[in-house]
């Protein structure tokens, strides 16, 4: 059973600051990670991906991944209340289609 | 900047009534996906689509389902006879290649079965 585990939160930080986001995966095989943000009622928005151990910034985002610990994490620097909505994390296996998703973390941003 | 689109945004069917869902992928993707989203919980992948056939899915994906491309630009999903579990977010996706490459989803059709 392939699992992608997520705290749910709410995870509650004030505008201006660093909001980390954390996400653990069960499968040792898999080798792409996708962060996704998505509003309620909404569909899920592709914020980045993360293929290699280490660190992938992109604007106020930052993508960590440890495959050794099966950890991939996603930083958002200076927050602000219109990141405020669910993040996703989903892990691909190469050579397979699908994505296996979190449950989400929501986060609020108060300014 | 190119966007997967769906249609309806809004579906409501009675149970055990067929229901097509349309998508429009990005024009220069080869790879497509449904998933669906039930109310508070996780995405869930269906299926996956290339070069006219179903290369993946799950089992979630039983004999109600079919998925089509009719023509060059839509792809669609059709439940045959509708169950109330079948009430979710059903998102359409669409990717330039396999595995690690990244999907962009549309909008969503939400269906709700009475």
């Amino acid at each position: 059973q392939k699992e992608v585990e997520q705290n749910s939160g709410p995870l509650s930080v004030p505008e201006g600051a660093i909001a980390s986001l954390n996400c653990t995966y069960s499968d040792r095989g898999s080798q792409s990670f996708f962060w996704y943000r998505q509003y309620s009622g909404k569909s899920p928005e592709l914020i980045m991906s993360i293929y290699s151990n280490g660190d992938k910034e992109d604007g106020r985002f930052t993508a960590q991944l440890n495959k050794a610990s099966q950890y991939v994490s996603l930083l958002i620097r200076d927050s602000q209340p219109s990141d405020s909505a669910t993040y996703l994390c989903a892990v691909n296996q190469d050579n397979f289609n699908k994505f296996y998703f979190g449950s989400g973390t929501k986060l609020n941003v108060k300014p | 900047e190119p966007e997967v689109t769906q249609t309806p945004s809004h579906q409501v069917t009675q149970m055990g009534q067929e229901v097509i869902l349309r998508c429009v992928p990005i024009s220069n993707h080869l790879y497509f996906y449904w998933y669906r989203q039930i109310l508070g919980q996780k995405v869930e992948f269906l299926v996956s689509f290339y070069n006219n056939e179903i290369s993946e899915k799950s089992e979630i994906f039983d004999d109600q389902f079919s998925v089509e491309r009719p023509d060059g630009s839509n792809f669609t999903l059709k439940i045959r006879s509708t169950k109330l579990e079948d009430s979710a977010m059903y998102f359409c996706a669409s990717s330039e290649g396999t595995g690690g490459y990244e999907q962009y989803f549309g909008p969503g059709t939400r269906l709700t079965v009475t």
